[in-house]
Protein backbone atom coordinates (compact mmCIF):
# COMPACT_ATOMS: atom_id res chain seq x y z
CA UNK A 1 0.00 0.00 0.00
CA UNK A 2 0.97 3.42 -0.72
CA UNK A 3 0.05 7.23 0.99
CA UNK A 4 -1.19 9.03 -2.32
CA UNK A 5 -0.58 12.44 -2.18
CA UNK A 6 1.45 14.24 0.45
CA UNK A 7 -0.70 14.97 3.02
CA UNK A 8 -3.43 11.67 3.31
CA UNK A 9 -3.52 11.31 7.15
CA UNK A 10 -4.47 7.35 6.72
CA UNK A 11 -2.85 4.35 5.20
CA UNK A 12 -4.13 0.65 4.99
CA UNK A 13 -2.29 -1.69 4.09
CA UNK A 14 -2.51 -5.99 3.56
CA UNK A 15 0.04 -8.19 6.25
CA UNK A 16 3.03 -9.15 4.33
CA UNK A 17 2.89 -6.04 1.70
CA UNK A 18 5.11 -3.45 1.23
CA UNK A 19 4.05 -0.02 2.62
CA UNK A 20 5.13 2.98 1.52
CA UNK A 21 4.39 6.30 3.42
CA UNK A 22 5.27 9.85 2.31
CA UNK A 23 5.97 13.21 3.78
CA UNK A 24 6.89 16.69 2.40
CA UNK A 25 8.82 18.78 4.48
CA UNK A 26 9.32 22.78 4.51
CA UNK A 27 12.66 23.71 4.97
CA UNK A 28 14.92 23.51 2.00
CA UNK A 29 18.05 24.01 4.29
CA UNK A 30 16.95 21.12 6.44
CA UNK A 31 19.81 18.92 6.54
CA UNK A 32 18.65 15.78 8.84
CA UNK A 33 15.80 13.78 8.76
CA UNK A 34 14.58 11.51 11.02
CA UNK A 35 11.40 8.55 11.17
CA UNK A 36 9.48 8.00 13.75
CA UNK A 37 6.68 5.59 14.79
CA UNK A 38 4.67 6.39 17.54
CA UNK A 39 1.87 3.79 19.23
CA UNK A 40 -0.97 5.02 21.13
CA UNK A 41 -0.38 6.69 24.40
CA UNK A 42 3.31 6.58 23.82
CA UNK A 43 5.99 8.64 22.43
CA UNK A 44 7.65 8.39 19.33
CA UNK A 45 9.90 5.71 18.75
CA UNK A 46 13.22 6.24 16.40
CA UNK A 47 12.61 4.01 12.81
CA UNK A 48 15.80 5.82 10.39
CA UNK A 49 17.53 8.40 9.68
CA UNK A 50 19.06 10.43 7.05
CA UNK A 51 21.51 12.90 5.97
CA UNK A 52 21.00 15.34 3.48
CA UNK A 53 24.30 14.40 1.70
CA UNK A 54 22.41 10.76 1.13
CA UNK A 55 19.06 10.16 -0.69
CA UNK A 56 18.64 6.60 0.62
CA UNK A 57 19.20 4.66 3.33
CA UNK A 58 18.31 1.41 4.59
CA UNK A 59 17.26 -0.19 7.82
CA UNK A 60 15.51 -3.79 9.14
CA UNK A 61 12.86 -3.70 6.49
CA UNK A 62 12.56 0.26 6.19
CA UNK A 63 14.33 1.89 3.58
CA UNK A 64 14.00 6.26 3.80
CA UNK A 65 14.31 7.85 0.27
CA UNK A 66 15.03 11.65 0.41
CA UNK A 67 14.29 13.33 -2.81
CA UNK A 68 15.99 17.19 -2.04
CA UNK A 69 14.95 18.80 -5.55
CA UNK A 70 10.94 18.02 -4.82
CA UNK A 71 11.46 18.39 -1.05
CA UNK A 72 10.15 14.85 -0.24
CA UNK A 73 10.47 11.86 1.98
CA UNK A 74 9.44 8.59 2.12
CA UNK A 75 9.83 5.44 4.22
CA UNK A 76 9.24 2.25 2.32
CA UNK A 77 8.13 -0.76 5.16
CA UNK A 78 8.62 -4.53 3.51
CA UNK A 79 6.95 -6.94 4.86
CA UNK A 80 4.47 -5.11 7.02
CA UNK A 81 3.14 -7.08 9.68
CA UNK A 82 0.30 -6.38 12.28
CA UNK A 83 3.12 -4.59 15.02
CA UNK A 84 3.68 -2.10 12.23
CA UNK A 85 0.17 -0.75 12.91
CA UNK A 86 0.72 3.09 14.42
CA UNK A 87 1.23 6.31 13.22
CA UNK A 88 3.89 7.45 11.51
CA UNK A 89 5.88 10.61 11.97
CA UNK A 90 8.65 12.35 9.55
CA UNK A 91 10.72 15.01 11.25
CA UNK A 92 13.18 17.86 9.69
CA UNK A 93 15.91 18.71 11.56
CA UNK A 94 18.34 22.23 10.15
CA UNK A 95 21.13 22.30 12.64
CA UNK A 96 21.58 25.89 12.56
CA UNK A 97 18.22 26.49 14.39
CA UNK A 98 19.31 25.15 17.37
CA UNK A 99 18.62 21.39 16.65
CA UNK A 100 14.75 21.87 17.01
CA UNK A 101 13.24 18.98 15.03
CA UNK A 102 10.26 20.07 13.12
CA UNK A 103 7.29 17.40 12.54
CA UNK A 104 4.93 16.38 9.58
CA UNK A 105 1.99 15.78 10.34
CA UNK A 106 1.59 11.97 10.40
CA UNK A 107 0.13 9.45 8.86
CA UNK A 108 -2.03 6.80 10.47
CA UNK A 109 -0.87 3.09 9.51
CA UNK A 110 -3.35 0.10 9.75
CA UNK A 111 -2.24 -3.48 8.72
CA UNK A 112 -5.04 -5.70 7.56
CA UNK A 113 -4.56 -9.54 8.72
CA UNK B 1 21.23 2.79 24.19
CA UNK B 2 20.16 6.39 25.21
CA UNK B 3 16.37 5.98 27.57
CA UNK B 4 14.83 9.29 28.61
CA UNK B 5 12.41 8.53 31.53
CA UNK B 6 9.39 10.66 32.20
CA UNK B 7 7.18 10.80 34.94
CA UNK B 8 4.20 10.53 35.81
CA UNK B 9 2.78 8.78 32.83
CA UNK B 10 -0.50 10.58 32.95
CA UNK B 11 -1.66 12.57 35.47
CA UNK B 12 -5.45 14.32 36.67
CA UNK B 13 -5.56 17.56 38.26
CA UNK B 14 -8.08 20.42 39.32
CA UNK B 15 -8.44 23.39 37.55
CA UNK B 16 -6.05 26.39 38.87
CA UNK B 17 -3.63 23.70 40.44
CA UNK B 18 0.11 23.27 39.13
CA UNK B 19 1.08 20.15 37.93
CA UNK B 20 5.43 19.33 37.15
CA UNK B 21 6.09 16.57 34.71
CA UNK B 22 9.60 15.08 34.97
CA UNK B 23 12.15 14.11 31.93
CA UNK B 24 15.01 12.67 33.07
CA UNK B 25 17.81 11.04 30.70
CA UNK B 26 19.10 7.91 32.69
CA UNK B 27 22.54 6.80 30.86
CA UNK B 28 23.85 10.12 28.89
CA UNK B 29 24.20 13.78 29.49
CA UNK B 30 21.48 15.66 27.82
CA UNK B 31 22.87 18.91 26.90
CA UNK B 32 19.24 20.27 24.87
CA UNK B 33 15.90 18.93 26.34
CA UNK B 34 12.70 19.60 24.08
CA UNK B 35 9.27 20.09 25.29
CA UNK B 36 6.61 19.19 23.24
CA UNK B 37 2.78 19.07 23.31
CA UNK B 38 0.72 16.35 20.95
CA UNK B 39 -3.52 17.14 20.64
CA UNK B 40 -5.09 14.12 19.94
CA UNK B 41 -4.67 12.80 16.19
CA UNK B 42 -2.59 15.83 15.98
CA UNK B 43 1.67 16.05 15.76
CA UNK B 44 3.84 16.95 18.06
CA UNK B 45 4.36 20.83 18.39
CA UNK B 46 7.35 22.15 20.03
CA UNK B 47 6.88 24.25 22.95
CA UNK B 48 10.45 25.16 23.86
CA UNK B 49 14.24 24.11 24.12
CA UNK B 50 16.25 24.04 26.85
CA UNK B 51 19.63 23.78 27.33
CA UNK B 52 21.24 22.92 31.01
CA UNK B 53 21.76 25.96 32.69
CA UNK B 54 20.21 28.17 30.86
CA UNK B 55 16.78 29.71 30.31
CA UNK B 56 14.39 27.90 27.40
CA UNK B 57 13.70 29.09 24.40
CA UNK B 58 10.02 29.25 23.82
CA UNK B 59 8.30 29.00 20.36
CA UNK B 60 6.01 31.63 19.38
CA UNK B 61 2.63 31.27 20.97
CA UNK B 62 3.65 29.30 23.98
CA UNK B 63 3.46 31.14 26.99
CA UNK B 64 6.50 31.03 29.37
CA UNK B 65 4.82 31.96 32.78
CA UNK B 66 2.48 29.32 31.93
CA UNK B 67 5.02 26.51 31.33
CA UNK B 68 7.64 26.81 33.45
CA UNK B 69 10.76 24.76 32.42
CA UNK B 70 13.68 24.03 34.30
CA UNK B 71 16.83 22.45 33.19
CA UNK B 72 19.12 22.74 36.46
CA UNK B 73 21.54 19.57 35.40
CA UNK B 74 22.80 17.59 32.60
CA UNK B 75 19.82 14.88 33.36
CA UNK B 76 16.75 16.28 34.29
CA UNK B 77 14.52 18.98 32.55
CA UNK B 78 10.87 19.78 34.50
CA UNK B 79 8.11 21.14 32.59
CA UNK B 80 5.53 23.12 35.29
CA UNK B 81 1.97 24.02 33.71
CA UNK B 82 1.10 26.66 36.33
CA UNK B 83 -3.11 27.31 36.75
CA UNK B 84 -3.74 24.64 34.72
CA UNK B 85 -7.46 24.78 32.79
CA UNK B 86 -9.08 22.17 30.75
CA UNK B 87 -7.89 23.45 27.55
CA UNK B 88 -4.11 22.36 29.22
CA UNK B 89 -4.85 18.89 28.80
CA UNK B 90 -3.15 17.23 26.17
CA UNK B 91 -0.20 14.61 25.81
CA UNK B 92 3.02 16.49 26.54
CA UNK B 93 6.13 14.91 25.81
CA UNK B 94 9.99 15.53 26.11
CA UNK B 95 12.99 14.34 24.19
CA UNK B 96 16.66 14.86 25.39
CA UNK B 97 19.48 15.28 23.05
CA UNK B 98 23.09 15.16 23.11
CA UNK B 99 24.76 16.27 20.06
CA UNK B 100 27.40 14.27 18.25
CA UNK B 101 26.36 10.82 20.43
CA UNK B 102 22.52 10.05 20.97
CA UNK B 103 20.21 12.10 18.81
CA UNK B 104 16.87 12.23 19.83
CA UNK B 105 15.39 10.00 22.26
CA UNK B 106 11.90 10.28 23.70
CA UNK B 107 9.93 10.18 26.73
CA UNK B 108 6.93 7.78 26.58
CA UNK B 109 4.92 10.92 27.83
CA UNK B 110 2.73 12.50 29.85
CA UNK B 111 -0.97 12.88 29.78
CA UNK B 112 -2.71 15.78 31.79
CA UNK B 113 -6.42 15.97 32.12
CA UNK B 114 -7.49 19.04 33.96
CA UNK B 115 -10.83 18.97 35.51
Amino acid sequence: GESVGLHLPTLSVQEGDNSIINCAYSNSASDYFIWYKQESGKGPQFIIDIRSNMDKRQGQRVTVLLNKTVKHLSLQIAATQPGDSAVYFCAENYARDDYKLSFGAGTTVTVRA
Amino acid sequence: GAVVSQHPSWVICKSGTSVKIECRSLDFQATTMFWYRQFPKQSLMLMATSNEGSKATYEQGVEKDKFLINHASLTLSTLTVTSAHPEDSSFYICSASNWGNYGYTFGSGTRLTVV
